[in-house]
């Protein structure tokens, strides 16, 4: 099993820089993927392969991995990106599977 | 329109057995690995496991290993979850999910659907 460790909680305020951290062993030698779930929506898919964006989605989301922490960066915080974020990686120490990270809920001041 | 859409929740009692449904429209279903995902009420993403594009590799999360099986017809554009000895920690809205690639492991999940509920209660 791998553990992933997000912080529950974090706020902005409207206009500045929000960043959620996802922790995990040697976490930098993984690809990470951060998903966005509003209240009674499904997951949509704003990083993958640690700084990728999806078409579609703002270049205010960005991201980074090194080391111990992966990180999303949330530019230009709008109340629009008020949500929960997971991040996600595959973990292939024996059997391949994915794992989530616990989520972290995004506060727009 | 990209999408999958689930069907087969419900509510079903502990110990039964239960069949969810994915069909994928467009976008070509076999050249992608999908994936089960769940999650419980007030919580967060679980994976439940995956499948790759021609079912040469099948993968599951502990918790569900031994009682779930997952399959696809390529043909009908379809994923499959069958869900048996089911408790009360199923519970859970269990959302069909693409993979960005088809083979194992895979990728990132970049299509998903509305998700399909799964009561487990007598």
């Amino acid at each position: 099993s791998y553990v992933l460790t997000q912080p529950p909680s974090e706020s902005v305020a409207p206009g500045k820089t929000a960043r959620i951290t996802c922790g995990g062993s040697n976490i930098g030698r993984k690809n990470v993927h951060w998903y966005q779930q509003k209240p009674g929506q499904a997951p949509v898919l704003v990083i993958f392969r640690d700084s990728d964006r999806p078409s579609g989605i703002p270049d205010r989301f960005s991201g980074s991995n090194f080391e111990s922490t992966a990180t999303l960066i949330i530019s230009g915080v709008e109340a629009g990106d008020e949500a929960d974020y997971y991040c996600q990686v595959w973990d292939s120490s024996g059997d391949h599977r994915a794992f989530f990270g616990p989520g972290t809920k995004l506060t727009v001041l | 329109e990209v999408q999958v859409v689930e069907s087969g929740g419900g509510l079903v009692q502990p110990g039964r057995s239960l069949r969810l449904s994915c069909v994928a429209s467009g976008f070509t279903f076999d050249v992608h690995g999908m994936h089960w995902v769940r999650q419980a009420p007030g919580k967060g993403l679980e994976w439940v496991g995956g499948i790759s594009w021609n079912s040469g590799d099948i993968g599951y999360a502990d918790s569900v290993k031994g009682r779930f099986t997952i399959s696809r017809d390529n043909a009908k554009n379809s994923l499959y979850l069958q869900m048996n000895s089911l408790g009360p920690e199923d519970t859970a809205l269990y959302y069909c999910t693409r993979d960005q690639s088809g083979s194992w492991p895979g990728n990132a999940f970049d299509i998903w659907g509305q998700g399909t509920m799964v009561t487990v209660s007598s």
